[in-house]
């Protein structure tokens, strides 16, 4: 799986869009790019995923570069239960044994 | 996610001792897995398992021992528990069906080895 880099830390304000960036400058065509974020000592979530075009759920919003090599994952009204560590991760698609790989992520703290 | 729940939620044990952490899912899914975590880093695979007659070791299965008892469990043991074994540890399941691609976890397990 191709390795992704993302800041360490970033701060946002509550009711202000978060934008997270990574970098995946190695990602292969068969690559997916995962979101998960884990808040304190809880269990990892996934957020979104995306291979080529934009995505939006009800959490959040991926926007992938058009040649992929860095994507922006988008929280449209950061809350305080916005805080959290959140995971860029690049995934290959016909991945059968789904063995995530949890990089440093970036620490994302939202204030009021 | 409520789906899946894992038990106990914390355990402290003795150096020797053996012990399992259980998880369930009520989501359908055919694949689980077990990881831990460890303070400030990210998550290593234990063992991983795509349906009941099928188990896998991940990158850190030694002094651990897993049984998929039903679709529905997965049971992560420790067979001689041992300090550097204290962490945080995850279930998370997915489904074949959709490429397996998207996981769900359980709220975790805090184990302290003394």
């Amino acid at each position: 799986d191709a390795k992704t880099t993302q800041p360490t830390s970033m701060d946002c304000a509550e009711g202000r869009a978060a934008n997270l960036p990574c970098n995946h400058s190695t990602i292969s065509g068969n690559e997916y790019v995962y979101w998960y974020r884990q808040i304190h000592s809880q269990g990892p979530q996934y957020i979104i995923h995306g291979l080529k075009n934009n995505e939006t759920n009800e959490m959040a919003s991926l926007i992938i570069t058009e040649d992929r090599k860095s994507s922006t994952l988008i929280l449209p009204h950061a809350t305080l239960r916005d805080t959290a560590v959140y995971y860029c991760i690049v995934r290959i698609a016909t991945d059968s044994w789904g063995k995530l790989q949890f990089g440093a992520g970036t620490q994302v703290v939202v204030t009021p | 996610d409520a789906d899946v729940t894992q038990t106990p939620r914390n355990r402290i044990t003795k150096t020797g001792k053996r012990i399992m952490l259980e998880c369930s899912q009520t989501k359908g899914h055919d694949r689980m897995y077990w990881y831990r975590q460890d303070p400030g880093l990210g998550l290593q695979l234990i063992y991983y398992s795509f349906d009941v007659k099928d188990i896998n070791k991940g990158e850190i299965s030694d002094g651990y021992s897993v049984s998929r008892q039903a679709q529905a469990k997965f049971s992560l043991s420790l067979e001689s528990a041992i300090p550097n074994q204290t962490a945080l540890y995850f279930c998370a399941t997915s489904d074949s069906d959709r490429g397996g691609k998207t996981q769900y976890f359980g709220p975790g397990t805090r184990l302290l080895v003394l």
